[in-house]
């Protein structure tokens, strides 16, 4: 069975780019989350997805947008890079929002 | 701002001690409060929650202490292993989903 899988697993970017992220959930999950986690920080919630739709979001600005697929798949966008996006971006799935969160191991993104 | 304060940033503890991370929360509205553990390169997985109808919860080695009317969680590791040495983090939530988590805590067990 597989877990949440996130790709890719680094990446590089300079200020100013776009990046996309991808995360596939755990097998019969349908929910899926995203977090920020800084270097020595505990993960921030960035937003949650469900039925295709953003349910909640975190106090992220609108250059962090997402997306859910009719898989249940996702991915998370950030515009116009800057340093501070500089994070591990975490991704984690549940079954809707009554139970466990299952977490991928991320994407360590560094932005130049 | 950070809605749960963790305590202390790291610890270090002989093999068969005990660990003991402590976390401080200021909505009352928070009804689940979850440990997490993260290995270097992984990310987190959870390791035992509590809802505050109760005062304590026990698994194994790993044992949750709520104290509701002071607004303080913690986390009692019994026998401390090796393999403990994680980063643990604390969290809370009002609707089980979007975790507030603490800033963690580096836990070292010496053999």
């Amino acid at each position: 069975d597989a877990g949440v899988t996130q790709s890719p697993t680094h990446l590089i970017k300079t200020r100013g780019q776009q990046v996309t992220l991808r995360c596939s959930p755990k097998s019969g999950h349908d929910t899926v989350s995203w977090y920020q986690q800084a270097l020595g920080q505990g993960p921030q919630f960035i937003f949650q997805y469900y039925e295709e739709e953003e349910r909640q979001r975190g106090n992220f600005p609108d250059r962090f947008s997402g997306h859910q697929f009719p898989n249940y798949s996702s991915e998370l966008n950030v515009n116009a890079l800057l340093l501070g996006d500089s994070a591990l971006y975490l991704c984690a799935s549940s079954f809707q929002h009554t139970g466990e969160l299952f977490f991928g191991e991320g994407s360590r993104l560094t932005v130049l | 701002q950070q809605q749960v304060k963790q305590s202390p940033q790291s610890l270090i503890v002989q093999k068969g001690g005990i660990s003991i991370i402590n976390c401080a929360y200021e909505n009352t509205a928070f009804d689940y409060f979850p440990w997490y553990q993260q290995f270097p390169g992984k990310g987190p997985a959870l390791l035992i929650a509590i809802r505050p109808d109760v005062s304590e919860k026990k698994e194994g080695r790993f044992t949750i202490s709520f104290n509701k009317s002071a607004k303080q969680f913690s986390l009692h590791i019994m026998d401390s292993q090796p393999g403990d040495s994680a980063t643990y983090f604390c969290a809370a939530s009002f609707d089980d989903y979007k975790l507030s988590f603490g800033a963690g805590t580096t836990v070292t067990v010496r053999a």
